[in-house]
């Protein structure tokens, strides 16, 4: 099993650029989510998901948009990039809350 | 929202030496979270705890679950260079698929 991946790696956008992080899970779990990471701020939720075709906000949900057509896949967007956007993304999916289990990383640079 | 003071911010030990970390919370959780972050790496889980009291070890590391249930320990002993990274504690976040993350110990160990 892979579990948990992120496409792509790394990335650098220009202000009002758009993009979509996707992330893969390959253990039927139920939940997905995506947080973001800066320095001194730990890890913030943006979105999630409890289930194939629902969505709901997290934390810091402004400026970025998901999608889940498919339970395996939880796709986020970025319509209009920002410098605040600037940020390493983390994708996770769970069963349970307790057994999130964590991607690699996006690591997103806006210029 | 819930939120989680975890402490220190950081720390700079020698090998070989014990580490002892924190995390509080002014509401009360019934289960905590340790999740470790290597460089470069997404949070992986190192230890779970369910109950008030309990205390749980994973090999050199053990972590405790506050009798009030409003705080956790993480203890590391005879550490060495790979203890290296950020250490976050973590519980659920009004209801059973979200967490709210501490802001992360980060831990540097010198040869």
């Amino acid at each position: 099993n892979a579990g948990v991946t992120q496409t792509p790696k790394f990335r650098v956008l220009k202000t009002g650029q758009s993009m979509t992080l996707l992330c893969a899970q390959d253990m039927n779990h139920e939940y997905m989510y995506w947080y973001r990471q800066d320095p001194g701020m730990g890890l913030r939720l943006i979105h999630y998901s409890v289930g194939e075709g629902t969505t709901a906000k997290g934390e810091v949900p402004d400026g970025y948009n998901v999608s889940r057509l498919k339970k395996q896949n939880f796709l986020l967007g970025l319509e209009s990039a920002a410098p605040s956007q600037t940020s390493v993304y983390f994708c996770a999916s769970s069963s349970l809350a307790d057994t999130q289990y964590f991607g690699p990383g996006t690591r997103l640079t806006v210029l | 929202g819930q939120q989680l003071n975890q402490s220190p911010q950081s720390m700079f030990i020698q090998e070989g030496e014990d580490v002892s970390m924190n995390c509080t919370s002014s509401s009360i959780f019934n289960t905590w979270l340790w999740y470790k972050q290597d460089p470069g790496e997404g949070p992986v889980l190192l230890i779970a705890l369910y109950k008030a009291g309990e205390l749980t070890s994973n090999g050199r590391l053990t972590a405790q679950f506050g009798i009030t249930r409003k705080d956790s320990f993480l203890n590391i002993s005879a550490s060495i260079p790979s203890d290296v990274g950020i250490y976050f504690c973590a519980g659920p976040s009004g209801s059973n698929y979200k967490l709210t993350f501490g802001k992360g110990t980060l831990l540097t160990v010198n040869p």
